[in-house]
Parts: C-alpha cells; structure tokens; sequence
C-alpha cells in the first residue's frame, strides 16, 4: 500500500515564526503536492514538485516555499507564519503514467493553526 | 476561474436511498475524472474514476457518469449507508499536466439512519 506521512498532526505556531511541514511517501512516486483546505473553498494547489529539485506554483503559492532535495521527501515552508494561513495542510503523491487513473495519494494531514 | 464546480454545498439523504452528487467543468481540456472521499482529520482517499472516452464506470455501490457535451459529471451511490456520510470532492486532469488535479470545493454529504 503507498504510504504518504506528514509529520504532525496539529501544529500550532506563532505569527512570524517559520514553519516546516514535512511529507514523506514510500512508493517511489515522481510527484509531489501540497495542497490547503479551508471549508467552503475546497483543495487548494500551493506547490507541487515533479522530480527532485524540481518545483511549480500551484494556485496559491504566496506566503509559501518548498523543498524537495530527495524524491520521497516534500517540504512545506511557510516563512513568516499568519494568521490567514490557520488550515489544514495536506500532501499528496502520485506516479507519472503508471498509476492508475492519475490517482494521487494522500497524507493525513496536518491541522495548522497560527496564533 | 473555477474550472470544476460543485454547486451545491451539501446534501441530506435517508439510509437506503440514492444520493447524487454532481459536478461540472468548464475547461474542455479535461479528459480524466475522480471522485474522493474525506473523512474530518483524515486525507481524501481516492473513490471512483471515469476517462473522458466512457460515460459510465460502476464499481460496486458507486457509479459515476458522465455527459461531456454538457461538461457534467455525477457521482451516485446505491444505496445510501451511514458510513458514506463524507465530504466528497470531484476532481479533473488535463494530458500534460503531470498528474496535476483540479478540484472542485466538496459537497458534505449526510446519510439518515
């Protein structure tokens, strides 16, 4: 089974603190994303990544920035935690071409909430 | 620009019964389909899918439908079961677009037992 992790479950930081978000996938896949949730406005793309060292804004990228130095590790930065960034954090994997039906794999998520 | 749209925010049904969740498009580019689940504090798990050549794929209680000339798709589930109550995203992918998602915002949805 792939397994997508995210280190932390909840997190809850400061305003101006800078935040890493780690997500880690064991199945060897080629991309990466990271993605916010926030009722009423659904998944929202932040940036996603699709070899190491590689990476492209998604919708959202502003307040945001990523790393990706080996394949099954993606991190998410957020350089000077706000408040509009309180949300929930999610990461995803998916092959290129041999996963079925562009499936993206999810990690559980990581409820972050900035004071 | 929303490209993928689920207008309704929520829906309400009765264990047993039919729920039908829909979702449109606007970008003809699209040419794969898929429907998540999500559950509070867990990530979406990967429900059903349908390629832009078909218009039906069933898999088990899930069928999904698609009508492109109308850009519209529809997740149905039968029957209704108490666990189906979810938050449930239509998602769509364009060729090229390295496995890239669009998604739509979710649509609560409530069984009754």
């Amino acid at each position: 089974d792939v397994k997508v992790t995210q280190s932390s479950r909840y997190l809850v930081k400061r305003t101006g603190e800078k935040v890493f978000l780690e997500c880690v996938q064991d199945m060897d896949h080629e991309n990466m994303f990271w993605y916010r949730q926030d009722p009423g406005l659904g998944l929202r793309l932040i940036y996603f990544s699709y070899d190491v060292k590689m990476k492209e804004k998604g919708d959202i990228p502003e307040g945001y920035s990523v790393s990706r130095e080996k394949k099954e590790r993606f991190s998410l930065i957020l350089e000077s935690a706000s408040t509009n960034q309180t949300s929930m954090y999610l990461c995803a994997s998916s092959s290129i071409g041999t996963a079925p039906d562009n499936e993206q794999f999810f990690g559980p998520g990581t409820r972050l909430t900035v004071l | 620009d929303q490209q993928v749209k689920q207008n309704s925010p929520s829906l309400s049904v009765q264990e047993g019964r039919i729920s039908i969740l829909n979702c449109d498009y606007t970008n003809s580019m699209f040419d794969y389909f898929l429907w998540y689940k999500k559950y509070p504090a867990e990530g979406p798990t990967f429900l059903i899918s349908i390629s832009s050549i078909k218009d039906k794929n069933e898999d088990g209680r899930f069928t999904v439908f698609l009508n492109k000339s109308a850009k519209h798709l529809s997740l149905h589930i039968v029957p209704s079961q108490p666990g189906d109550s979810a938050v449930y995203f239509c998602a769509a992918s364009a060729p090229g677009a390295n496995s890239k998602l669009t998604f739509g915002k979710g649509i609560t949805l409530s069984v009754r037992p």
